[in-house]
């Protein structure tokens, strides 16, 4: 499976300011994902990162608080701006390989933990 | 709106005896199920992955589906302590993954 190198893995920053989360894989790969998960809370898909095209957002997420880069098949960026204290979560870079009936299994890279103050 | 729901425990096991998780999900579309497990601090890491009705065992861990109950397992035998931590379940499609809050399983020495 594909390795996934995330940075930084953790950060404290300022209220209103921004952070930038990158995210580089060891392999070219077609899908590549951000997620969330709260404190307490499961994982939540921010939206899907497209090479050379703008990110699909899921509900409740958009671009312009989270906007995302693909730049190539093995590199994405994750920015969170504006920064609130309720930012403050994990964020994790996955990539997904196709099984049978087309699902995506997904690997995870370690997380970002984000604070918020 | 796609649920998976898990009972968030904790749930706490004595070494050596079967944990058992569940989940159930709200999507008769899903077609295909997945366990990570996620150590405190850790990203989640796939440990199972089930498509069909029945079970399907790996090691000491056995997926359980039942499409019918939407329902899926896991069954942990010979519990450890290095098995103590959040299991997630997750199911879906083509569309993408939904999952769980996780149970909390704890393994008493």
């Amino acid at each position: 499976s594909a390795v996934i190198s995330q940075k930084p893995s953790r950060d404290i920053c300022q209220r209103g300011t921004s952070l930038t989360i990158q995210c580089q894989v060891d392999s070219q790969v077609t899908m590549m994902f951000w997620y969330r998960q709260q404190p307490g809370q499961s994982l939540t898909l921010i939206a899907t990162a497209n090479q050379g095209s703008e990110a699909t957002y899921e509900s409740g997420f958009v671009i312009d608080k989270f906007p995302i880069s693909r730049p190539n098949l093995t590199f994405s960026t994750l920015t969170v701006s504006n920064l609130s204290p309720e930012d403050s979560s994990i964020y994790l870079c996955s990539v997904g390989g196709t099984v049978q009936s087309g699902a995506n299994v997904l690997t995870f890279g370690a997380g970002s933990r984000l604070t918020v103050l | 709106q796609k649920e998976v729901e898990q009972n968030s425990g904790p749930l706490s096991v004595p070494e050596g005896a079967i944990a058992s998780l569940n989940c159930t999900y709200s999507d008769r579309g899903s077609q295909s199920f997945f366990w990570y497990r996620q150590y405190s601090g850790k990203s989640p890491e796939l440990i199972m992955s089930i498509y069909s009705n029945g079970d399907k065992e790996d090691g000491r861990f056995t997926a359980q589906l039942n499409k019918a109950s939407q329902y899926v397992s896991l069954l942990i035998r010979d519990s450890q302590p290095s098995d103590s931590a959040t299991y997630l379940c997750a199911g879906g499609g083509a569309d993408g993954l939904t999952f769980g809050k996780g149970t909390h399983l704890i393994i008493q020495p």
